[in-house]
């Protein structure tokens, strides 16, 4: 079952330049999508969402675009920072509190000093 | 900042023994839930829970598994007869439940160990 696909397991991007993380689903009952960061060792940490009504959604160096017809979103990180280092998991559910989150596999991003 | 917590960070067991493991959610949110992840797979949606009962449960979770509120604050996975498969790290989370949109924000996870 790959509701949730991300399908570049990991991203090599230079300092100060721009990161583009991609993922794809497949259910269009989706409608609330969200990207969390993973450090090893420790839980997915909240970075940013958008509801299905929305085509972007943007929060300091995070933007998250949302392509409904294509069923695909993207988050970019701009200025990356060596910091961003980590894993990033795109997740989706039906936006209803409760709902379960279906999780891609991940995209591990370094980011280059 | 309010967080998740867990606890212990790293449980081993043998095979066929019973394992608990804690959560303490964030005190104003209303659902809790259960994930875990196998070395190397996706993170995998166990159960949610709302109001003292399974509101959600995947497939994963069978008759082996149980949640539990004890008392205000503490919400626990228990599993009756731990299998070699169980092994994995176990992410709490909890959701404020406000509005339509419902941001669930995780714990830092116990590693199960099964022998």
């Amino acid at each position: 079952d790959q509701q949730v696909k991300q399908n570049s397991p990991s991203l090599s991007v230079q300092e100060g330049r721009i990161s583009i993380l991609n993922c794809d689903y497949t259910n269009s009952m989706f409608d609330y999508f969200l990207w969390y960061k993973k450090y090893p060792a420790e839980g997915p940490t909240f970075l940013i969402s958008i509801s299905s009504i929305k085509d972007k959604n943007e929060d300091g160096r995070f933007t998250v675009f949302l392509n409904k017809s294509a069923k695909h979103l993207s988050l970019h990180i701009v200025p990356s920072q060596p910091g961003d280092s980590a894993v990033y998991f795109c997740a989706a559910s039906f936006g209803d509190a409760g709902n379960m989150l279906t999780f891609g596999g991940g995209t591990r991003l370094m980011v280059k000093p | 900042e309010p967080e998740v917590t867990q606890t212990p960070s790293h449980q081993v067991t043998q095979m066929g023994q019973e394992v608990i493991l804690r959560c303490v959610p964030i005190s104003n949110h209303l659902y809790f839930y259960w994930y875990r992840q196998i070395l190397g797979q996706k993170v995998e949606f166990l159960v949610s829970f709302y109001n003292n009962e399974i509101s959600e449960k995947s497939e994963i979770f069978d008759d082996q598994f149980s949640v539990e509120r004890p008392d205000g604050s503490n919400f626990t996975l228990k599993i009756r007869s731990t299998k070699l498969e169980d092994s994995a790290m176990y992410f709490c989370a909890s959701s404020e439940a406000s509005g339509r949109v419902d941001t669930q924000y995780f714990g830092p996870g116990t590693r199960l160990t099964v022998l």
